[in-house]
């Protein structure tokens, strides 16, 4: 199965900072029909997740555009251009190219 | 609005089974590959179980920690879709999410607990 690993664990940030979370995966999620089937997740406290970006940098619609996801191949960044209150919670990456789908461990976004 | 509501979760004992279901609406039903994922207490996502549509024979795949306990269904006329659990372990609480649309969309969960 692809591991993804997020770096890092947890992230302290204050308001209107801006702040980068890592994914990199164990093979190359560039899938045979061209796409990278790499998404971000928001998980807020007590709710389910939300999905943020998708295919590595497309905004999924609704989401403020201080969110913004790059990378190609075995290496994604997640940027918050701007943190604000509402962006706390744990973030996470997962892939879709490969059965079985598979999650990063997370990445815990809390204030300094 | 996509809803996906799930239901049937609760305290149950090892070795025991109970059968979870998502009721979707909202969206194509029968064109969308619907998920299972989990979360115990305090801990990250775990993929479940995939099903696939009709054009693509209803394929369904699991995770080897649920492979041969787990079985994911659906019935699209009821825009459905369940998880039969058997020979529960401990190990298996946790909340279930159903979730579909590329994990765009996602229920409330139902929380599953496996306790003697």
């Amino acid at each position: 199965d692809v591991v993804l690993t997020q770096t890092p664990p947890t992230l302290s940030a204050t308001i209107g900072q801006s702040v980068s979370i890592s994914c990199r995966s164990s093979q190359s999620l560039l899938h045979s029909n061209g796409n990278t089937y790499l998404n971000w997740l928001l998980q807020r406290p007590g709710q389910p997740p939300q999905l943020l970006i998708y295919l590595v940098s497309r905004l999924e619609s609704g989401v403020p555009n201080r969110f913004s996801g790059s990378g190609s191949g075995t290496d994604f960044t997640l940027k918050i251009s701007g943190v604000e209150a509402e962006d706390l919670g744990v973030y996470y990456c997962v892939q879709s190219t490969h059965a079985p789908d598979t999650f990063g461990a997370g990445t815990k976004l809390e204030l300094k | 609005a996509v809803q996906l509501v799930e239901s049937g979760g609760g305290l149950v004992q090892p070795k025991e089974s109970l059968k979870i279901s998502c009721a979707a609406s909202g969206f194509t039903f029968s064109n969308a590959a619907m998920y299972w994922v989990r979360q115990a207490p305090g801990k990250g996502l775990e993929w479940v179980a995939r099903i696939r549509t009709k054009p693509n024979n209803y394929a369904t795949y699991y995770a080897d920690s649920v492979k041969g306990r787990f079985t994911i269904s659906r019935d699209d006329s009821k825009s459905m879709v369940y998880l039969q659990m058997d020979n529960l372990k401990t190990e298996d609480t946790a909340m279930y999410y159903c979730t579909a649309g590329g994990f765009a969309y996602w229920g409330q969960g139902t929380l599953v607990t496996v306790s003697s």
